[in-house]
């Protein structure tokens, strides 16, 4: 079983201050995506990344893969409360359509 | 569109009990997933269907768990009986294809007293 380790596991932060998540395995992963998940809800995509090295930015958060495809970040700048949630990579390994999600990185904004 | 439907959103009940969740996923989605997710941790696959065929049941617990697909729609998955260890919320989610995007129903929180 592949696994996908994501650090910190908990973020505590004041709003307008940045943050980065990483999401680290020893395994190739053809694909890499990002979820946000609230309480009481399913995750929900945020970005699918591919190519190893390929950054993406989605407003203000900056996702990037490592160029060997084994890693992968997420990057929050100036945080707002409404990014407080679960954070979650997940990665598709070459020839398999299993998705395996990390361990999860719980952040809170706080005012 | 509507969304991946879940019932019910909660329940509670005593271990060695049974107990049966059920998803509709978006129409037209022929890959089905349920994940079990423990609360802070990410979801972890327990099986996936194609259609109304398994794909993958490799982490589902045999002894225990079922799921089940009939008609290549809707879907349910039980546990009989019931452990402790099984409190989690139970994820169901859909997608065209398999590599397609999935899209995430809101969940059944299981609590087992």
């Amino acid at each position: 079983t592949q696994l996908l380790e994501q650090s910190p596991q908990f973020l505590s932060i004041q709003e307008g201050e940045n943050l980065t998540v990483y999401c680290n395995s020893s395994s190739v992963f053809s694909s890499l995506q990002w979820y946000r998940q609230e309480p009481g809800e399913g995750p929900v995509l945020l970005v699918t990344v591919v190519t190893g090295g390929e950054v993406k930015k989605l407003k203000r958060l900056t996702f990037q893969f490592g160029d060997a495809r084994k890693d992968s970040s997420l990057h929050i700048t100036a945080a707002q409360t409404g990014d407080t949630g679960l954070y979650l990579c997940a990665g598709y390994t070459g020839g398999g359509n299993k998705l395996t999600f990390g361990t999860g990185t719980q952040l809170k904004v706080e005012l | 569109e509507a969304g991946v439907a879940q019932s019910p959103r909660y329940k509670i009940i005593e271990k060695r009990q049974s107990v049966a969740f059920w998803c509709n996923p978006i129409s037209g989605h022929a890959t089905l997933y349920w994940y079990q997710q423990i609360l802070g941790q990410g979801p972890k696959l327990l099986i996936q269907f194609q259609n109304n065929g398994v794909v993958d049941d490799s982490q589902l617990p045999k002894d225990r768990f079922s799921a089940e697909r009939l008609k290549g729609v809707d879907s349910t998955l039980k546990i009989q009986p019931a452990k402790l260890e099984d409190s989690a919320v139970y994820l169901c989610a859909s997608s065209l294809e398999p590599d397609y995007e999935q899209y995430f129903g809101p969940g059944t929180r299981l609590t087992v007293t």
